[in-house]
């Protein structure tokens, strides 16, 4: 089962900050999170592992809700280098493969 | 430096011919994959293989074959049967799920378009 991630979309000025969250109607375990650039491959950003936790990097962190089986992702004081289109993934069949979002188109306009 | 090599970067097949991917990588890695993203898609998972000289069918297998004879190489082929191959291709691996928690290192991709 595919999670779902909202927003679709989402249109910043650089220095604005923005959320997008990743659901599942099964039980979550864990989530991944990419970003990938147009025309490039996805790049690997983060793993959340158990509920509540809570990661960053540079200044993009995100939060995983295993009870509300869901992930939030964070992007504060975004730049533009942080264009792109993010994805959450969700392990299925044992964790052996990773199902992936529908993906959320970022822009950041300077 | 470590990574994953896809080739060729742009591909263009006749209908009905085949063709075939290349995905090389030198991490290591036990796990690879195969996953197929069409314009403003997600993506979706073709074949994956844990170990040498085994896969298992994604959610899209059908039209698509794979190998995995050495542990480096994942080659994807293409066949005509299936009917809409024109899409951006990415190859990816990993250290299996079991062994902890370890991101998908991706390829840069291979657009096949059909002519």
């Amino acid at each position: 089962q595919q999670p779902v991630q909202s927003p679709q979309a989402v249109i910043l000025r650089e220095g604005e900050d923005a959320v997008i969250n990743c659901s599942s109607s099964k039980a979550l375990y864990s989530v991944h999170w990419y970003r990938q650039k147009h025309g490039e491959a996805p790049v690997f950003l983060m793993i959340l592992l158990k509920g509540g936790e809570q990661k960053g990097h540079e200044k993009i962190s995100a939060s995983f809700n295993e009870k509300k089986q869901q992930s939030s992702l964070y992007l504060t004081a975004s730049q533009l280098s942080y264009s792109g289109t993010y994805f959450c993934g969700t392990p299925d069949q044992g964790a052996q493969k990773l199902v992936f979002g529908q993906g959320t188109r970022l822009t950041i306009n300077p | 430096d470590g990574g994953i090599t896809q080739s060729p970067k742009y591909l263009f097949r006749k209908e009905g011919q085949n063709v075939t991917l290349s995905c090389e990588q030198n991490l290591n890695h036990d796990a690879m994959y195969w996953y197929r993203q069409d314009p403003g898609q997600g993506l979706r998972l073709i074949y994956y293989s844990q170990i040498v000289n085994d896969f298992q069918k994604g959610d899209i297998a059908e039209g698509y074959s794979v190998s995995r004879e050495k542990k480096e190489s994942f080659p994807l082929t293409v066949t005509s049967a299936q009917k809409n191959p024109t899409a951006f291709y990415l190859c990816a691996s990993s250290i299996p799920s079991g062994q902890g928690a370890h991101g998908y290192t991706f390829g840069s991709g291979t657009r096949l378009t059909v002519v």
